[in-house]
């Protein structure tokens, strides 16, 4: 079974600092990992996925297999960033199956 | 272009009857999935449909089905309705292939009086 763990369900931090939303996935086989965001008002959308291994609107994530953990990271926060982000795997192959986690509330203060 | 449209946005039905929703994918898009989102259970995977047929099903009651015709167009019907299904039903669309993006619509809010 494929499972996804976000442990913060709030995260709150000030403008400029730096932030990591944190993810776990649990599958015996070679996940695909996704983040989506959801701003308020507007539908849930994609940030990034493991396999671009590139930086969108300054967050990254790195894919770690050993520790089967997909953290978010962005070094500066700022005020825009504020929203709800969910981790999720697919198992891959050419079934569109998404397994998302409980999700995380950021919220950048001034 | 457009993208995922669902509709009716909102619905409110009474227990035992039966409901139907509507989602219209983004054009070319031939994969349609179907999320349960609850404040208790988070987003859950109900179904995903490509070319008409079901592919994958999530762990939900012979209740909660679906359909999709020959423009890639999908509904899902929920008959019997139950107080625990009130919530908002995500409709998402997708190109074939792997770590395709899937693109959500902006829901569908049941609500069962």
């Amino acid at each position: 079974a494929q499972r996804v763990t976000q442990p913060e369900k709030l995260l709150s931090v000030f403008k400029g600092a730096p932030v990591e939303l944190k993810c776990n996935y649990s599958y015996s086989g070679s996940p695909e990992l996704f983040w989506y965001v959801q701003y308020s008002r507007q539908r849930l959308q994609l940030l990034l996925r493991h396999i671009s291994r590139e930086s969108i609107k300054g967050f990254t994530a790195d894919l770690n297999k050993g520790e089967t953990s997909f953290h978010l990271k962005k070094p500066f926060a700022q005020e825009e960033d504020s929203a709800m982000y969910y981790c999720a795997l697919s198992g891959g192959g050419s079934a569109r199956q998404l397994t998302f986690g409980s999700g995380t509330q950021l919220t950048v203060l001034p | 272009k457009a993208g995922v449209t669902q509709t009716p946005r909102y619905l409110i039905k009474t227990r035992g009857q039966q409901v139907t929703l509507s989602c219209s994918p983004i054009s070319g898009h031939r994969s349609v999935s179907w999320y349960q989102q609850t404040p208790g259970q988070g987003l859950q995977f109900l179904f995903e449909y490509f070319s008409e047929t079901q592919r994958n099903k999530g762990n939900f009651p012979g209740r909660f089905s679906g359909r999709q015709f020959s423009n890639s167009r999908s509904e899902m019907n929920v008959s019997t309705l139950e107080l625990g299904d009130s919530a908002l039903y995500l409709c998402a669309s997708s190109l074939e292939g792997a770590y395709t993006e899937a693109f959500f619509g902006q829901g569908t809010r049941l609500t069962v009086v």
